[in-house]
C-alpha cells in the first residue's frame, strides 16, 4: 500500500542552523501539507501546496518557514533559523484533492533545537 | 476558529470492551477525520465521515455524526490490546487545513 515517506526520523541541530525535513508524498497525490506537534501538545497546521505554490498557511509558517517541491517527488520544509521552540515532531500529509479527501500522513521526523 | 474537541481525555477498558470518544467542533465543516497515533509515531488515517453522512463503518469502527449538534463519536468494538493509542478527530476549515483536537488516550488491558 503506497505510504508517506519522511527523512530524517530524527533531526538534532542548533539553534540559529538551517535545517531541511524531506517528505515523499504518495505519487497521485496534488495536494502536500506540512504539520507539526510539540510534545504533549495539539497537531497544528503549518501549510498546504498545490500545484507548485502555497495554498493555505497558518500563523505559525512565518518568514523562517519555507516550502518546496524540488522534482518530481519530493516536498520538503525549510527553518532557516531554529529556534528552542521549533522543537517539536513535523508531519507531512498528502491527498488527492482538498478538502473533500483524506490526508494520509507520513511517520514524521523529530526535530530537536539544542 | 473552529477545532475538534474530543472527550473524555483519557479511557481505559478491558479487552473485549467497546470504546466511544466523542469530538465537538464550533462551525460548519465539510467533513471529519479520525486519526490514531501510537505513542510517539505517525497519523494513521481511520475514517473519513463527510457532512452529509451520518453514519460510517470500517471494520471494528463506527462513526456517526450529527451536524446540528456540531458533534461526532467513535466507537471501537471488541477493543484489543493493539487499539491502545490516541486518537484525534480532525476537521476542516474554508480551506484544506485540518484542525485536530487534543485526542483521546485510550488504554486496553489484557
Amino acid at each position: 500500500e503506497p505510504e508517506v515517506t519522511q527523512t530524517p526520523s530524527h533531526q538534532v541541530t542548533q539553534m540559529g542552523q538551517e535545517v531541511i525535513l524531506r517528505c515523499v508524498p504518495i505519487s497521485n497525490h496534488l495536494y502536500f501539507y506540512w504539520y507539526r506537534q510539540i510534545l504533549g501538545q495539539k497537531v497544528e497546521f503549518l501549510v498546504s501546496f498545490y500545484n507548485n505554490e502555497i495554498s493555505e498557511k497558518s500563523e505559525i509558517f512565518d518568514d523562517q518557514f519555507s516550502v518546496e517541491r524540488p522534482d518530481g517527488s519530493n516536498f520538503t520544509l525549510k527553518i532557516r533559523s531554529t529556534k528552542l521552540e521549533d522543537s517539536a515532531m513535523y508531519f507531512c500529509a498528502s491527498s488527492t484533492g482538498g478538502s473533500y479527501n483524506e490526508q494520509f500522513f507520513g511517520p514524521g521526523t523529530r526535530l530537536t533545537v539544542l | 476558529s473552529q477545532q475538534g474537541e474530543e472527550d473524555p481525555q483519557a479511557l481505559s477498558i478491558q479487552e473485549g470492551e467497546n470504546a466511544t470518544m466523542n469530538c465537538s467542533y464550533k462551525t460548519s465543516i465539510n467533513n471529519l477525520q479520525w486519526y490514531r497515533q501510537n505513542s510517539g509515531r505517525g497519523l494513521v488515517h481511520l475514517i473519513l465521515i463527510r457532512s452529509n453522512e451520518r453514519e460510517k463503518h470500517s471494520g471494528r469502527l463506527r462513526v456517526t455524526l450529527d451536524t446540528s449538534k456540531k458533534s461526532s463519536s467513535l466507537l471501537i468494538t471488541a477493543s484489543r490490546a493493539a487499539d491502545t493509542a490516541s486518537y484525534f478527530c480532525a476537521t476542516d476549515e474554508a480551506g484544506t487545513a485540518l484542525i485536530f483536537g487534543k485526542g483521546t488516550t485510550l488504554s486496553v488491558s489484557s
